[in-house]
């Protein structure tokens, strides 16, 4: 089946130490997002790409990156992880951004914890 | 910037009582969106509206989009115990090129 698949599950880095997230389709759907979820909060959006054309938050930390090599990967590397940056991380795709065709599909997620 | 608004945040229903959770925009919008998150889970898309006005069901759930394409609903006739999670409308707005999620309303139902 045809999916958003996001890994590991659950990762647990330690204070400072560099993490990657990783998210791969077989949607082929040009937009792919990272959201950051924190418990009883809404996902928020971190930045997505577009393509190849990479669409940064204005309120997304400087400490948060992203690579798409190619339409099937995404990757959100956290360069300095602090406590504040423990939440699930999600990863959703759309066919586009608009036009009737942004229904996002999200990927399970990656548990971030942070010692 | 674009905000999206919904209520209400929680809402503890009898199974059997009807469920209604509202959105609001601060800008006109191109479509909106419902996800429903089950507890644990990831949102999974629910329904898309589009035109003016429109409304849509899906068995018990009735979702609408207000005339002046700002506000949204979903209700929910008789609810049952499968019906919990949180319900999260995404609103989109051509001029940003995103869509932004309201904070969700989280739906318990009492056996």
């Amino acid at each position: 089946d045809a999916m958003v698949i996001q890994n590991p599950r659950y990762q647990v880095t330690q204070f400072g130490k560099p993490v990657t997230l990783s998210c791969s389709q077989t949607l082929n759907h040009n937009v792919m997002y990272w959201y950051q979820q924190k418990s009883s909060q809404a996902p928020k959006l971190l930045f997505h790409y577009y393509d190849k054309d990479f669409n940064n938050e204005a309120d997304t930390p400087d400490n948060f990156q992203s690579r798409r090599p190619n339409t099937s990967f995404c990757f959100l590397d956290i360069r300095s992880p602090g406590l504040g940056d423990a939440a699930m991380y999600l990863c959703a795709t759309s066919r586009h951004r608009g036009g009737g065709y942004n229904e996002q599909f999200f990927g399970p997620g990656t548990r971030l914890t942070v010692l | 910037g674009q905000q999206v608004m919904q209520i209400p945040q929680y809402q503890h229903v009898q199974e059997g009582e009807d469920f209604t959770t509202y959105c609001n925009s601060s800008t006109t919008l191109s479509n909106i969106q419902w996800y429903k998150q089950r507890p644990g889970g990831h949102p999974v898309f629910l329904i898309q509206l589009v035109k003016s006005g429109e409304v849509k069901k899906q068995k018990r759930l009735t979702f609408q989009f207000g005339e002046a394409k700002k506000n949204s609903s979903l209700h929910i006739t008789a609810t049952q115990t499968t019906d919990v999670g949180t319900y999260f409308c995404a609103g989109l707005d051509t001029n940003a090129g995103k869509s932004t999620f309201g904070d969700g309303t989280t739906l318990t139902v009492k056996p």
